[in-house]
């Protein structure tokens, strides 16, 4: 199963809302989770099961499913939200990630 | 929840290299585990996962045949033997727990990383 994110960077400002596609190549149903990582650090899970934040995640970061395109939208963008946001499957091994969006300050 | 990585090193081409992941703050024994690396620069890569047990592996096809995930739910700790590694190996390696314990789901918590660089 193969995952394309887009766009693979973009520019936005604080207060700004983003939206973060990945389409996957199959029907991966509802096993569609997000990553946040930050340049030096280890990532962090922010959504599971397309759309439940995992324990500590704001609720600006949401998450919906159309078919096997699936969005990541973080509203009202804060400073520290700044990063690289990756998707990944959980359907079925091999399991895999997108190629990663990097997200930066405009 | 903590993950902590060692292992990590320089090693030649063709070398062997074994990770341990040692966990603590959560029942070890309920759930699936795993590995994920980085290379410098690029994305992430899911190398392995186990189920809670030990008993069922997966890896991907770029380590399979030369990478064994193993789980000791006695001491806690999670290993990976690498052997035959090659330059393309070179990456920061993850320890990642699954929040199941069949090995198929989200990777809620992560180490911090051991870098291993394969060079001559």
């Amino acid at each position: 199963i193969h995952l394309t994110q887009s766009p693979s960077s973009l520019s936005a400002s604080v207060g700004d809302t983003v939206t973060i596609t990945c389409r996957a190549s199959q029907n991966i149903y509802r096993y569609l989770n997000w990553y946040q990582q930050k340049p030096g650090k280890a990532p962090n899970l922010l959504i599971y099961g397309t759309s439940t934040l995992h324990s500590g995640v704001p609720p600006r970061f949401s998450g919906s499913r159309s078919g096997t395109d699936f969005t990541l939208t973080i509203s009202s963008l804060q400073r520290e939200d700044f990063a690289t946001y990756y998707c990944q499957h959980s359907f079925t091994s091999p399991l895999s990630f997108g190629g990663g969006t990097k997200v930066e300050i405009k | 929840v903590q993950l902590v990585e060692s292992g990590g090193g320089l090693v030649q081409p063709g070398g062997s290299l074994r990770l341990s992941c040692t966990a603590s703050g959560f029942t070890f024994s309920n759930y699936a585990m795993g590995w994920v690396r980085q290379a410098p620069g690029m994305g992430l890569d899911w190398v392995s996962t186990t189920t809670s047990g030990g008993s069922r592996t997966y890896y991907a096809d770029s380590v399979n045949g030369r990478f064994t995930i193993s789980k000791d739910n006695f001491r806690s700790t999670l290993y990976l033997e690498m052997e035959r590694l090659r330059a393309e190996d070179t990456a920061m390696y993850y320890c990642v727990k699954l929040d199941n314990d069949y090995g198929g789901g989200a990777f809620d918590y992560w180490g911090q990383g051991t870098l291993v660089t394969v060079s001559s």
